[in-house]
């Protein structure tokens, strides 16, 4: 079984400028979840998805921050425009249902904003 | 406000020996609680979980125990191996058993040393 995909793995952007993370979930899993990891901090949830609907958008900065799952599938998060404290890895996690609490997350991605 | 506290940022522990991780939680409706293992460059991945009815989980090497009246949960590792050595984090859910909304601690750094 294939994971989470994640891309781009790392990118470098200059503060103002703008940036997007593309996730592909497991096949087959209804629920995506996108986290934001700084450095020395635990995963924080940003958006969670139930197929194409918003489950959880509550701690979403949505003033930059945004994020879609057109058809249930693939999902994009953006940042625009970025600033300094958005230097983070992104995590995608996506799982089989909501009532399991596992979790299987991507590589991530690491955003570093200059 | 952190409503899952992991005190301790590393702990070094002798191959074969146990390794005793410990997590901290503020919020009483947090009602399932899971550990992920982190290597670096690579996401989170499922260890092991507990739900708030039961005490004692236990999957081969790794059993976490609860201890409600505490707040308080730790994860022990017999015998601790090479390959244990990684991040580990304490996450907790308020959603029945389900990941909804997972609260993530900041993480432990497990380093097994031979």
């Amino acid at each position: 079984e294939a994971g989470v995909a994640q891309s781009p793995r790392y990118k470098i952007i200059e503060k103002r400028q703008s940036v997007a993370f593309w996730c592909n979930p497991i096949s087959g899993h209804a629920t995506l979840y996108w986290y934001q990891q700084i450095l020395g901090q635990g995963p924080k949830l940003l958006i969670q998805f139930q197929n194409n609907g918003v489950v959880d958008d509550s701690q979403l900065p949505k003033d930059r921050f945004s994020a879609e799952r057109l058809k249930g599938v693939d999902s994009t998060l953006k940042i625009q425009p970025a600033k300094l404290e958005d230097s983070a890895v992104y995590l995608c996690a996506s799982s089989r249902q909501r009532t399991t609490g596992e979790l299987f997350f991507g590589e991530g991605s690491r955003l570093t904003v200059l | 406000d952190q409503q899952v506290k992991q005190n301790s940022p590393s702990l070094s522990v002798q191959e074969g020996r146990i390794s005793i991780l410990n997590c901290d939680y503020t919020n009483s409706m947090f009602d399932y609680f899971l550990w992920y293992k982190k290597y670096p460059a690579e996401g989170p991945t499922f260890l092991i979980s507990i739900s708030s009815i039961k005490d004692k989980n236990e999957d081969g090497r790794f059993t976490v125990f609860l201890n409600k009246s505490a707040k308080h949960l730790s994860l022990h590792i017999v015998p601790s191996q090479p390959g244990d050595s990684a991040v580990y984090f304490c996450a907790a859910s308020d959603s029945g058993g389900g990941a909804d909304g997972l609260t993530f601690g900041k993480g432990t750094h497990l380093i097994i040393q031979p």
